[in-house]
């Protein structure tokens, strides 16, 4: 089954509002991916968390892995248009057999 | 642009057929693993394949396989193809050491219409 669960599933903001996706696994993971996939297009990398309550800022967006390693959150603050696209979370267990990508969230920006 | 190309971008055949898809990873990286997302869904890990070997399994059907040749490139080949297998599939390298921790770097993706 799923190892990885996300939500919400969607998410519509106004310009401006801020924005948080969250990332739950039943197992503690070794690392979590953050990917950005815009409409018509291909994943793209964000970001890596290792650490245990790790957060990591790029501009306006602010990553965070969880103290037990279960769980992680995106959180984009006075979104953009730019912004629009779904955003998955990915990570394993430590024995590196498994991989796996959260169900995204579909992200939309109201100009 | 990821240094990722997969080929052909669209393919579009009939049930029963057999199609393959085509991936040349990043210069230097020797891991590939595919994907699967149907419409507006998640990614679903296919198989990983690192220096040419088999090294990790997902929900891949038996009605599928790849390979990883000696140039790198791999090729998924699906067959006997249902309406259900219509869907995006992207391939993915990543840098040398092809372990789960490494960053990803995803083609454009073969869109694929099984009618």
């Amino acid at each position: 089954g799923q190892q990885v669960m996300q939500i919400p599933q969607y998410q519509h903001v106004q310009e401006g509002e801020d924005f948080t996706t969250y990332c739950n696994s039943s197992t503690t993971l070794s690392n979590i991916q953050w990917y950005k996939q815009r409409p018509g297009g291909h994943p793209v990398f964000l970001i890596q968390l290792v650490k245990s309550g790790e957060v990591k800022k790029q501009k306006r967006l602010t990553f965070q892995f969880g103290e037990a390693k279960k769980n992680s959150s995106l959180h984009i603050t006075a979104t953009q248009t730019t912004d629009v696209g779904t955003y998955f979370c990915a990570g394993g267990p430590y024995n590196f057999n498994k991989f796996y990508f959260g169900s995204g969230t579909k992200l939309n920006v109201k100009p | 642009d990821s240094g990722v190309t997969q080929t052909p971008k669209h393919l579009i055949t009939a049930t029963g057929q057999r199609v393959t898809l085509r991936c040349s990873p990043r210069s230097g990286d020797l891991s590939v693993y595919w994907y699967q997302q149907s419409l507006d869904q998640g990614l679903q890990f296919l198989i990983q394949y690192y220096n040419g070997e088999e090294r990790a399994k997902g929900n891949i059907l038996e009605r599928f396989s790849a390979q990883q040749f000696p140039d790198l490139h791999s090729e998924l080949n699906l067959s006997s193809l249902e309406l259900g297998d219509s869907a995006l599939y992207f391939c993915a390298s990543s840098t040398p050491e092809g372990r789960w921790q490494e960053t990803q770097y995803f083609g454009p993706g073969t869109r694929l219409l099984v009618l």
